[in-house]
């Protein structure tokens, strides 16, 4: 089984519709999170967390919500989804800073 | 501030040696990360160094030179499937969070 998972694997919405991208890992990280990847722009970082209670923002966090349910799950939400967050979203999860990370296999999100 | 360069694309014959360059700015320096990525699929971990100079594993070899803020990717014995694009990423974001660069995509060709 994969390390880290993410759910769903490919999600097509409709303009103003709420979506939630789920993420879980079973390497017993603390440190989770979530990236967009948008052709010419690379990895731009949404959100972080380093533990439950220890969520930050990142590069590019307006329009985006998280929860971290548990130490092996991490949510990402956009409350009400727009074009321009179509893109590839990937989770990971890292033992800490200066550690590689570990990606799930990404969740292609288009909205229409 | 923080910056990460790297070319966008490059192509190299099957069989031959290609070197990807990455040149970076990060306050508080922490090492210097190379990740490949199939086009649709995750990025994977090739490699880490946080001391000047040359580490080989395998086909692949990284390089660091921490003065002049600048790494390479050697790729040798160059096969098909290592058409992908090639990350580089430091820890120089906020809280040591990796900043990455825009990926450089290596096509290998007969």
């Amino acid at each position: 089984d994969a390390d880290v998972t993410q759910t769903p694997r490919n999600r097509i919405t409709k303009t103003g519709k709420r979506i939630m991208l789920e993420c879980s890992q079973t390497k017993g990280h603390d440190r989770m999170y979530w990236y967009r990847q948008d052709p010419g722009l690379g990895l731009r970082l949404i959100y972080y967390s380093f533990d439950v209670k220890d969520i930050n923002k990142g590069e590019i966090s307006d329009g985006y919500s998280v929860s971290r349910q548990a130490q092996a799950k991490f949510s990402l939400s956009l409350e009400s989804a727009i074009p321009n967050q179509t893109a590839l979203y990937f989770c990971a999860t890292s033992e800490g800073t200066a550690y590689e990370q570990y990606f799930g296999p990404g969740t292609r999100l288009t909205v229409t | 501030g923080q910056n990460i360069d790297q070319p966008t694309e490059m192509t190299a014959t099957e069989g031959a040696i290609v070197q990807i360059n990455c040149t970076y700015q990060t306050s508080g320096f922490n090492g210097l990360f190379w990740y490949q990525q199939h086009a649709g699929e995750a990025p994977t971990f090739l490699s880490y160094n946080v001391l000047d100079g040359l580490e080989e594993k395998g086909r692949f070899s990284s390089f660091l030179s921490r003065s002049k803020g600048y790494s390479y990717l050697l790729l040798k014995e160059l096969q098909m499937k290592d058409s992908a694009s090639y990350l580089c990423a430091s820890p120089g974001g906020s809280q040591g969070n990796l900043i990455f660069g825009k990926g450089t995509k290596l096509s290998v060709k007969p």
